[in-house]
Order: C-alpha cells, then structure tokens, then sequence
C-alpha cells in the first residue's frame, strides 16, 4: 500500500543550525501539508502546499521555514535558524482531494531536538 | 477556546469494553475526521463524517454527528488491547480549504 514516507526519523541539531526535512508524498496526491507535534501537545498546522505554491501557512510559518518541492517527488521543510522551540515532532502528509478537505495520508513522522 | 476539543482527555477501560469519545468544535465545518495516533508514530485516519451526515459506521467504529451542538462521538465497540492509542478528532472548515484543524486527543488504554 502506498505510503508517506519521511527522513530523518530522528535529527539532534544545535540551536541556529539549519535543519532539512524531507517527505516523498504518494505519488498520485495533489496537496501536501506539514504539520508539527510539540511532545505531549496537539498536532499544529504549519502549511499546505498545492500546484508548486504554497496555499495556506499558519502563524507558527514564520520566515524561518520554507518548504519546496524540488524535483516532483520529494517535499522538503527547512527550517532556517532552528530555536529550542522548534523542538518537535514533523510530520508530512499529503492528499489526494481537490475541493475541500479530506483524508490526509501521514508519514511517520521526523523528530527534531534542538540544543 | 479552541477548534475541536475531546474529552475526556484519558479513558482506561478493560478488554471487550466500549470506549466512547467525545469532540466539541466551535465554528461551523465542512467535515470532520477522527485519526489515531499510537505512541511516537504517525496518525492514521480512521473515519470522516461530512457535515450533512449524521452517523457513520466502519468496522468496529461508529461516529456521530450533531451540528447543532457542535459536536460528535467516536464510538470503539468491543475494545481489544491493541485499540490502546491516542484518538484525535480534526475539522476541516467551510472556509478553510484544506487544512485540518486538530484537538488535543483522547488518550485510550484497553487493559488485557
């Protein structure tokens, strides 16, 4: 079965560090989205992304991060001068849906503890 | 107050009992959807009941809808030790296209 998959599963960085994250959505999706999970917190929002832009970003997508589909198969986060509070579980999804929401298809997920 | 808030916020139950969640939401939704989370990993949805549906059922699981209230249920029927996981439900607004906006989760433990 087809799946979302992400890299790296873990990262420790120090803070100021620039940080990657990489997602290869499933092949045949139009929307991909990245989401963050401070531990122990709800899943947040960070930004969607449809038709090589991005389509919505919350609050919390400030200047510091940046997304980018580069080559049409991976989907990548940079988070350009990591603080403590980026701390926090990543995860990638995509979707297949055009018109409004439906189920979103979620990596594992790519922790990231910064130091 | 926030966009879809469950409670309770932990439910232990013994095994072959059902587990009831409930999730409140504040403004008005195109559909809302119930995803599981095990420990550490990424989350799996479960069921997506749209706004001009009352009650769906899939497998073990039935969900609810009440539009009026704000609010639905997921309901685990004849829980197993594996059902153990945190359970979130996420709205998707009429006006949002095509983020979900999560809640805190219920966390679930079926004791063998």
């Amino acid at each position: 079965e087809p799946e979302v998959t992400q890299t790296p599963s873990h990262q420790v960085t120090q803070m100021g560090q620039e940080v990657i994250l990489r997602c290869v959505p499933i092949s045949n999706h139009l929307y991909f989205y990245w989401y963050r999970q401070i531990l122990g917190q709800k899943v947040e929002f960070l930004v969607s992304f449809y038709n090589n832009e991005i389509s919505e970003k919350s609050e919390i997508f400030d200047d510091q991060f940046s997304v980018e589909r580069p080559d049409g198969s991976n989907f990548t986060l940079k988070i350009r001068s990591t603080k403590l509070e980026d701390s926090a579980m990543y995860f990638c999804a995509s979707s297949p849906q055009t018109g409004i929401g439906g189920e979103l298809f979620f990596g594992e997920g790519s922790r990231l503890t910064v130091l | 107050s926030q966009q879809g808030e469950e409670d309770p916020q932990a439910l232990s139950i013994q095994e072959g009992e059902n587990a009831t969640m409930n999730c409140s939401y504040k403004t008005s939704i195109n559909n809302l959807q119930w995803y599981r989370q095990n420990s550490g990993r990424g989350l799996v949805h479960l069921i997506l009941i749209r706004s001009n549906e009352r009650e769906k059922h899939s497998g073990r699981l039935r969900v609810t809808l009440d539009t009026s209230k704000k609010s639905s249920s997921l309901l685990i029927t004849a829980s197993r030790a594996a059902d153990t996981a945190s359970y979130f439900c996420a709205t998707v607004l009429i006006q949002g296209a095509q983020k979900l906006v999560f809640g805190q989760g219920t966390r679930l433990t079926i004791n063998p």
